[in-house]
């Protein structure tokens, strides 16, 4: 079946523009992760959904970033007032649950953000 | 808090040669560890897992063992393919956030025919 997908898969911007980063997880999956990667680095964790509820924020950087994911499925990252410290790679993963990370996580192509 | 170091790369080996990814990690209690890959292009793929200590996780000719009194988690494989070739990453999850992957910078392994 279809894996994680995001979109977009690259993004350039301009410093201050907001940008919104899409994930889409696979289907049935209870989980979903939002990471980020800086180059030559591993990924560092953002936040957590089980179903429709954020279960955990405290990767968030400051309040420039927030995510959501309304119906327990798509999930959205939102980064406003972009700045050029934010260019990386921003990883989405999903997981069947949240138990003990038993079955791994699943993780998408990541949208490449850069901020001019 | 919880760390994972990993050996730096690039790892050039030819064809057939023996491998290993050297990766210790700095936990309390009792982490669940992995060995993820990512091929060019690609998302990060769980390799294999272990879960307690002296647990040994296996996949695709790919071996770990969980040991806690070295806190070491190398990843081996007795014979190389240059399909191999990728970015491999070690990471743990703590069992007060078992949700919540911890990465190393991850090792580049070059396979030439």
């Amino acid at each position: 079946g279809a894996g994680v997908s995001q979109s977009p898969r690259y993004k350039v911007t301009k410093r201050g523009q907001d940008v919104a980063l899409r994930c889409d997880p696979i289907s049935g999956h209870v989980s979903l992760y939002w990471y980020r990667q800086a180059l030559g680095q591993g990924p560092e964790f953002l936040t957590y959904f089980n179903y429709e509820a954020q279960q955990d924020k405290s990767g968030l950087p400051n309040d420039r970033f927030s995510a959501e994911r309304p119906e327990g499925s798509i999930s959205t990252l939102t980064i406003q007032r972009t700045e050029q410290r934010d260019s990386a790679m921003y990883r989405c993963a999903s997981s069947p649950n949240d138990y003990g990370n038993v079955q791994g996580q699943f993780f998408g192509p990541g949208t490449r953000l850069t901020v001019l | 808090g919880d760390s994972v170091t990993q050996m730096e790369g690039p790892v050039t080996l030819s064809e057939e040669a023996f491998l290993t990814i050297n990766c210790t990690y700095t936990a309390t209690g009792y982490p669940s560890l992995f060995w993820y890959v990512q091929y060019p292009g690609e998302g990060l793929q769980l390799l294999l897992k272990a879960t307690k200590a002296d647990d040994k996780g296996s996949n695709k000719g790919f071996e770990a063992t969980y040991r806690k009194e070295t806190t070491s988690f190398h990843l081996e494989k007795g014979s190389v393919q240059v399909s191999d070739s990728a970015v491999y990453f070690c990471a743990l999850s703590d069992q007060g956030s078992s949700y919540k992957l911890i990465f190393g910078s991850g090792t580049r392994l070059l396979v030439r025919p």
